[in-house]
């Protein structure tokens, strides 16, 4: 059964540690986002990547938020330094989209508390 | 950008029926999508209409009008394990992402 798989699932970080989280997108899927959920805020998009290239960053807080995927089985999110109000839940999804299916599938999440 | 609008919160009678509305404003529209996410879990994906038109799968239908930017999905038949937020996401602008409204959370009670 695919699935879009995150690491860590769970993370408790002090301020000021640099936090990087893991997504292996599900095999073949083209595009793969990161977003952050907050109950403030709800699901905000910070950046995806379509064949690998970033297309919208936009989201993301450039100072200390940086996204990359070094290859096809692997997209990070890295914070350096990490802030309280970057607590939040990170979830990485992926689809392969504009080739017919379109459906976007999430992973797990990465649960971040920054003290 | 995208502005997507849903009630905050719905509550329900098992075995009802419960209609969630979507309102957006986007350019460039290019699909809708629903997703159920229980609480501490992932979002996961319910339904997509790109035309006009209703879409049915089992209890849930979703429904679209691109000339109003109006969607609904409909839930029948209540189970207690629907108890869930039920997410809004429009895919616009030209490219391939997915904006998300704030979510509508519904409870269903005995």
């Amino acid at each position: 059964d695919a699935r879009v798989t995150q690491t860590p699932r769970h993370k408790v970080t002090e301020m000021g540690q640099e936090v990087t989280m893991r997504c292996q997108p599900i095999l073949g899927h083209n595009t793969v986002f990161w977003y952050r959920q907050t109950m403030m805020q709800g699901l905000e998009l910070l950046a995806y990547f379509r064949n690998r290239a970033p297309l919208d960053d936009s989201g993301m807080p450039k100072d200390r938020f940086s996204a990359e995927m070094p290859d096809a089985t692997l997209a990070t999110l890295k914070i350096q330094p990490s802030e309280p109000r970057d607590s939040a839940v990170y979830f990485c999804a992926s689809g392969l989209v504009g080739q017919g299916e379109n459906t976007i599938y999430f992973g797990e999440g990465s649960w971040l508390t920054v003290v | 950008g995208q502005n997507i609008d849903q009630p905050t919160e719905m509550t329900a009678t098992e075995g009802a029926i419960v209609q969630i509305n979507c309102t957006y404003q986007t350019s460039g529209f290019n699909g809708l999508f629903w997703y159920q996410q229980h609480a501490g879990e992932a979002p996961t994906f319910l339904s997509y209409n790109v035309l006009d038109g209703l879409e049915e799968k089992g209890r849930f239908s979703s429904f679209l009008s691109r000339s109003k930017g109006y969607s609904y999905l409909l839930l029948k038949e209540l189970q207690m394990k629907d108890s869930a937020s039920y997410l809004c996401a429009v895919r616009g602008g030209g490219d391939y992402k997915l904006s998300f409204g704030a979510g509508t959370t519904v409870t269903v009670r005995a």
